[in-house]
């Protein structure tokens, strides 16, 4: 069965920290990866990964994608109290059916 | 584009009765998938379709959950008869043709049964 799994499930900083989020996953056929961070609302888009090795940065975030070790991460430097939400991972496995599963989350709350 | 427009925006009803959740999927994509977010499970999908085909529902909990989409631009999640365990909030979502491509959601339909 294709899983996908987060961690910390949560996490409390102070601003100006920097924190690491992790995902690994385990899919038959993978596609890519993407990240999601969710505040109050629907999920929003932050990145897609689909190559082992390369960093995605924007802004503060960046990830990157080890396809050997089926993991990812989502570095967040400097941060701040708007960085405060659940961040997502979400992989496109199962062959090419496009279904996307999604890890269950880690709720980052940086206070000030 | 408006994005994905999903009604409701919030249903309080009461257990037993019926549960319908609509969505209107961006213009031009062909996935649509219904997800159910609660705090112990997180982000479930329940089911997709590809061009108005249901592909997968093997999410779906049980036979009292179905899901149409009539056509492209349209969708519908019924619950009947509604549960306390189905208070969740539900999303829909939607991307373009490619296997790797971005889900866009909606605003999501949080529905409470007493």
């Amino acid at each position: 069965e294709d899983k996908v799994v987060q961690s910390p499930l949560s996490l409390v900083v102070h601003e100006g920290d920097t924190v690491t989020l992790n995902c690994s996953y385990e899919v038959t056929n993978f596609r890519s990866l993407l990240w999601y961070k969710q505040e109050k609302k629907a999920p929003t888009f932050l990145f897609m990964l689909t190559s082992s090795g390369i960093e995605k940065k924007s802004g503060r975030l960046s990830s990157i994608l080890d396809k050997k070790e089926l993991f990812s991460i989502l570095n967040i430097t400097a941060t701040q109290t708007g960085d405060s939400a659940v961040y997502l991972c979400a992989v496109h496995g199962s062959g090419n059916t496009g279904k996307l599963i999604f890890g269950q989350g880690t709720t980052l709350q940086v206070k000030p | 584009d408006a994005g994905v427009i999903q009604s409701p925006r919030h249903e309080v009803t009461e257990m037993g009765q019926e549960v319908t959740l609509r969505c209107k999927p961006i213009s031009g994509h062909d996935y649509l998938f219904w997800y159910r977010q609660t705090m112990m499970r997180g982000l479930e999908l329940l089911i997709y379709f590809n061009n108005n085909v249901p592909i997968d529902d093997s999410g779906m909990p049980e036979d009292r959950f179905s899901a149409k989409m009539p056509n492209a631009s349209f969708s519908t999640l019924k619950i009947q008869p509604s549960e306390p365990r189905d208070s969740a909030v539900y999303f829909c979502a939607s991307r373009g043709t490619g296997i790797t491509g971005e889900l866009f959601f909606g605003e999501g339909s949080r529905l409470t049964v007493l």
